[in-house]
């Protein structure tokens, strides 16, 4: 059974940073594309990044492009999302998501996590 | 940025009866357009890829359609457990980007 848990969120000030992860199990980590999408609280989904298999490749949306990092650990089965620079703008619930498999089009996701919250406030 | 852009906002239906939900997309995404149920409190849930494409376990009540800008979800027969807010996502270019949602209630 797949299963992506998240951790990491919590309360940071204006300006400062935090690290996100996302243990993953029941599938072979490292032959997928892996992603991170946010919902600040009572809003829609926003995509938010995207590291292919052998982190070889990321992808960033432009709101957090230069502030947040994807990262990933094949031989820890985990994904990261370090965020810097951190805004009010950035509060969201923050979902880790599994790209299907496949090559070509093929940039949605068919497993995600519960997410963790981050809440940016002074 | 491809914007997508569904409609309507909210959508009262009543058990039993169809529910027809749109997406358009701001540019031709082709058919890479994926949909997505959310209930509250839980994580999104692929419905549909390939714009007609059901995702694995998804009853035959769901069907996609369309192609290009324009696309449909349609749930033929609204079960008690459809109610939820439904999104549209691209997949066709970066950034990835998803509609507004669609919040089908009873």
């Amino acid at each position: 059974e797949v299963q992506l848990l998240e951790s990491g969120g919590g309360l940071v000030q204006p300006g400062g940073s935090l690290r996100l992860s996302c243990a993953a199990s029941g599938f072979t980590f490292s032959n997928y594309a892996m992603a991170w999408v946010r919902q600040a609280p009572g809003k829609g989904l926003e995509w938010v990044s995207n590291i292919d298999g052998n982190a070889g490749a990321t992808y960033y949306a432009d709101s957090v492009k230069g502030r947040f990092t994807i990262s990933r650990d094949n031989s820890r089965n985990t994904l990261y999302l370090q965020m810097n620079s951190l805004r009010a703008e950035d509060t969201a619930l923050y979902y880790c998501a599994k790209r299907i498999g496949g090559s070509g089009y093929t940039n949605y996701f068919d497993y995600w996590g519960q997410g963790t919250l981050v809440t940016v406030s002074s | 940025e491809i914007v997508m852009t569904q409609s309507p906002a909210t959508l009262s239906v009543s058990p039993g009866e169809r529910a027809t939900l749109s997406c358009r997309a701001s540019q031709s995404v082709s058919s890479h357009l994926a949909w997505y149920q959310q209930k509250p409190g839980q994580a999104p849930r692929l419905l549909m890829y390939g714009a007609s494409t059901r995702a694995t376990g998804i009853p035959a009540r769901f069907s996609g359609s369309g192609s290009a800008t324009d696309f449909t979800l349609t749930i033929s027969s609204l079960q008690s457990e459809d109610f939820a807010v439904y999104y549209c996502q691209q997949y066709n270019d970066w950034p990835l980007t998803f509609g507004g949602g669609t919040k089908v209630e009873i």
